[in-house]
């Protein structure tokens, strides 16, 4: 149980390009889901947490107009790069939990962003 | 700041043998606790979690958290070379509204 599935797996896209990302809790329903990014060696860093029904939170220094985020149902997530840059190019991952505040998140395979 | 702290690594072990993954964490708060294994280019897959002082154990794998000494971790006996990865530490901070706060991972190499 407490499968979160990702796609697409990889993309390549042109610079200025909008690219969207979907996450879906497959076997249990998310209210909460959040969204990281990570580059080549280095540790995962949270960009948002995306509430179903209201406004994304962002951390400190990611740019919510760049980095759209739409959890419009409890089993679905998105993440859309806006006008992609070829410094936006990175490895993002989206996670949930199945249970309590206190419950292991459960990751997404993760999505392959290269820009052009 | 709520900061988790893991050893900067790599480790290395011979196969066969315990590896060790230690990590601290600065809030005294925490309620649970995490290990994740991620394969490089993968994603990060949960390993084990615990709530409770003492250890736990699944299969290999023996988690051990000490809150008094605000530390955590994480045992593998018989390592294998399919247990290289990067490991990560992941705590629950209080009032963190379900945030997890992350180690910087450390690099378990076995040895064959």
């Amino acid at each position: 149980g407490a499968v979160v599935s990702q796609h697409p797996s990889r993309v390549i896209c042109k610079s200025g390009t909008s690219v969207k990302i979907e996450c879906r809790s497959l076997d249990f329903q998310a209210t909460t889901m959040f969204w990281y990014r990570q580059f080549p060696k280095q540790s995962l860093m949270l960009m948002a947490t995306s509430n179903e029904g209201s406004k994304a939170t962002y951390e400190q220094g990611v740019e919510k107009d760049k980095f759209l985020i739409n959890h419009a149902s409890l089993t679905l997530s998105t993440l859309t790069v806006t006008s992609a840059h070829p410094e936006d190019s990175s490895f993002y991952i989206c996670s949930a939990r199945a249970g309590t505040e206190n419950s292991p998140l459960h990751f997404g395979n993760g999505t392959r962003l290269t820009v052009t | 700041q709520k900061e988790v702290e893991q050893n900067s690594g790599p480790l290395s072990v011979p196969e066969g043998a315990i590896a060790s993954l230690n990590c601290t964490y600065s809030d005294r708060g925490s309620q649970s606790f995490f290990w994740y294994r991620q394969y490089s280019g993968k994603s990060p897959e949960l390993i084990m979690f615990i709530y409770s002082n003492g250890d736990k154990e699944d299969g290999r794998f023996t988690a051990q958290l000490n809150k008094a000494s605000q530390y955590v971790s994480l045992l593998i006996r018989d390592s294998q070379p399919s247990d290289s990865a990067t490991y990560l530490c992941a705590v629950n901070p209080t009032g963190a509204n379900s945030k997890l706060t992350f180690g910087k991972g450390i690099t378990l190499s076995v040895r064959p």
